[in-house]
C-alpha cells in the first residue's frame, strides 16, 4: 500500500464548477498536511496547509481527520487558471511523502 | 523570501558520463536540503536527506555511490549522477528547511531536467 494515496484523475470540469480531490495516508503519525499545485514541468507549490479544524483560502477548503486519515481539497467557483496537478503531501519531521497527484483541467 | 534555484534547469548528456546539479538557498540558511526525483506522471520520491556539515541520508533503493550529495555550507547542496544512463533521466528537484524555523515546510527549487542518451 502507498504511504499516500490520491485518485489520479484526471477530472475535467468547467468553468465555475464545484471540484473535490481526496487523499489517504497510512502513517498515523503523521505530524502536518499540505496540499501543493504542480504546474507541468514545474516545481510543486505551497498551496496550502490542512489542519483538524479545516482551513478556507479564498476557493479552497481543506479538511483533515485523523481518525480516518483522510484529507480533502474543494475548490469552488474553478478557473481555468487552476488547471494544474494537485499534490496531497503528508509529513513527518524531515520525511515529506508525496501522492501522485490529481490532475484537473478546467475548461472553457 | 525564502527563494531556492537549481542550476542547471535543464541539461543533455551522453551515457557513462557524471553531471553535477546545484541547489541553493539564496535568502536563507538550510541546515537541511532533500532531494527529490520525478518521472513523468508519478509523484515526487525522496532520494536522500543532507544536512551541512554532515553525510547524507539516503532512502532505501537509491545508491550513495551513484548518487553523490555534498552540502558543505548552509546555502549550498550539491547532487552528482555519476556514471548516467538512460534510465536515471529524469526531474530531479531540491528543497530545503529554514534554519531553526519551526515551520515544517519546505521550499522547493525549480527542479532540473536531466536526459541521458
Amino acid at each position: 500500500r502507498k504511504e499516500v494515496e490520491q485518485d489520479p484523475g484526471p477530472f475535467n470540469v468547467p468553468e465555475g464548477a464545484t471540484v473535490a480531490f481526496n487523499c489517504t495516508y497510512s502513517n498515523s503519525a503523521s505530524q502536518s498536511f499540505f496540499w501543493y499545485r504542480q504546474d507541468c514541468r514545474k516545481e510543486p507549490k505551497l498551496l496550502m496547509s490542512v489542519y483538524s479544524s479545516g482551513n478556507e483560502d479564498g476557493r479552497f477548503t481543506a479538511q483533515l481527520n485523523r481518525a480516518s486519515q483522510y484529507i480533502s481539497l474543494l475548490i469552488r467557483d474553478s478557473k481555468l487558471s487552476d488547471s494544474a496537478t494537485y499534490l496531497c503531501v503528508v509529513n513527518k519531521v524531515n520525511d515529506m511523502r508525496f501522492g501522485a497527484g490529481t490532475r484537473l483541467t478546467v475548461k472553457p | 523570501g525564502a527563494v531556492v534555484s537549481q542550476h542547471p534547469s535543464w541539461v543533455i548528456c551522453k551515457s557513462g558520463t557524471s553531471v553535477k546539479i546545484e541547489c541553493r538557498s539564496l535568502d536563507f540558511q538550510a541546515t537541511t536540503m532533500f532531494w527529490y526525483r520525478q518521472f513523468p506522471k508519478q509523484s515526487l520520491m525522496l532520494m536522500a536527506t543532507s544536512n551541512e556539515g554532515s553525510k547524507a541520508t539516503y532512502e532505501q533503493g537509491v545508491e550513495k555511490d551513484k548518487f553523490l550529495i555534498n552540502h558543505a555550507s548552509l546555502t549550498l547542496s550539491t547532487l552528482t549522477v555519476t556514471s548516467a544512463h538512460p534510465e536515471d533521466s529524469s526531474f530531479y528537484i531540491c528543497s530545503a528547511k529554514i534554519r531553526d524555523h519551526h515551520t515544517l515546510e519546505q521550499y522547493f527549487g525549480p527542479g532540473t531536467r536531466l536526459t541521458v542518451t
